[in-house]
């Protein structure tokens, strides 16, 4: 089975713009959730998404959005980019919320690497 | 949050187990220790997660100490490939009235350096 596919895989954007990622969760998670990783630093938690409500939120600015679609993929937005949005977006999946009490694993996919110049 | 403190780095020779230690002193009842590793590029790859027995799998095993303050993580017979940076995490949960979310707060982990 396909794990958790993210793309793209690299981006370079300038200052002041908006930026896209996108993420398709393991088949049958029905939970996305979006970390961003400053290089030299572990992943910090940015949202949590379940049946397309979100369910838990960082401490990120409001530049910085998300959406979950009926197929369980998911969107992060980033407007007015900043040169310290530069980092490691990753997604993971998991069976949260699913009957399950919260002790499902997350599954990470391998990044979308952003530049910011 | 519960906060985990971990060396910053470790060496191991391959073909010896690894093991890798984790405080977590405020750690609360319900909460579960989970390991994850990152290898240069890639995503955090799941290890392993437990809650107050010691548990194992294909990968690698978890003692978790009585009191739960503690952990460790051992890789039985480490190789080259298991070169990575291992985060030993607290999950947490949280019900608001928005529903139940959960994240996983990772520090800085060890660096663990397998050599010939």
């Amino acid at each position: 089975d396909a794990g958790v596919t993210q793309s793209p895989t690299h981006l370079i954007k300038t200052r002041g713009q908006h930026v896209t990622l996108r993420c398709s969760p393991i088949s049958g998670h029905k939970s996305v959730s979006w970390y961003q990783q400053v290089l030299g630093q572990g992943p910090q938690f940015i949202f949590q998404y379940y049946e397309k409500e979100e369910r838990g939120r960082g401490n990120f600015p409001d530049r910085f959005s998300a959406r979950q679609f009926p197929n369980y993929s998911s969107e992060l937005n980033v407007n007015a980019l900043l040169l310290g949005d530069s980092a490691l977006y990753l997604c993971a999946s998991s069976l949260d919320g699913q009957g399950v009490s919260y002790n499902s694993p997350l599954h990470f996919g391998n990044g979308t690497r952003l530049t910011v110049t | 949050d519960a906060k985990t403190t971990q060396p910053p780095s470790m060496d191991c020779a391959e073909g010896r187990a690894a093991n890798l230690p984790c405080n977590h002193s405020t750690i609360s009842g319900n909460e579960y220790v989970y390991w994850y590793r990152q290898i240069h590029s890639q995503g955090p790859q799941y290890i392993i997660h437990g809650l107050k027995n010691n548990e194992t799998n294909e990968m690698a095993s978890l003692i978790i100490t009585e009191d739960r303050k503690s952990s460790t993580l051992i890789l039985p017979h480490a190789t080259l490939r298991d070169t990575a940076v291992y985060y030993c995490i607290v999950r947490v949960v949280r019900t608001t009235f928005t529903g139940t979310a959960s994240k996983l707060t990772f520090g800085t982990g060890t660096r663990l350096q397998v050599t010939l």
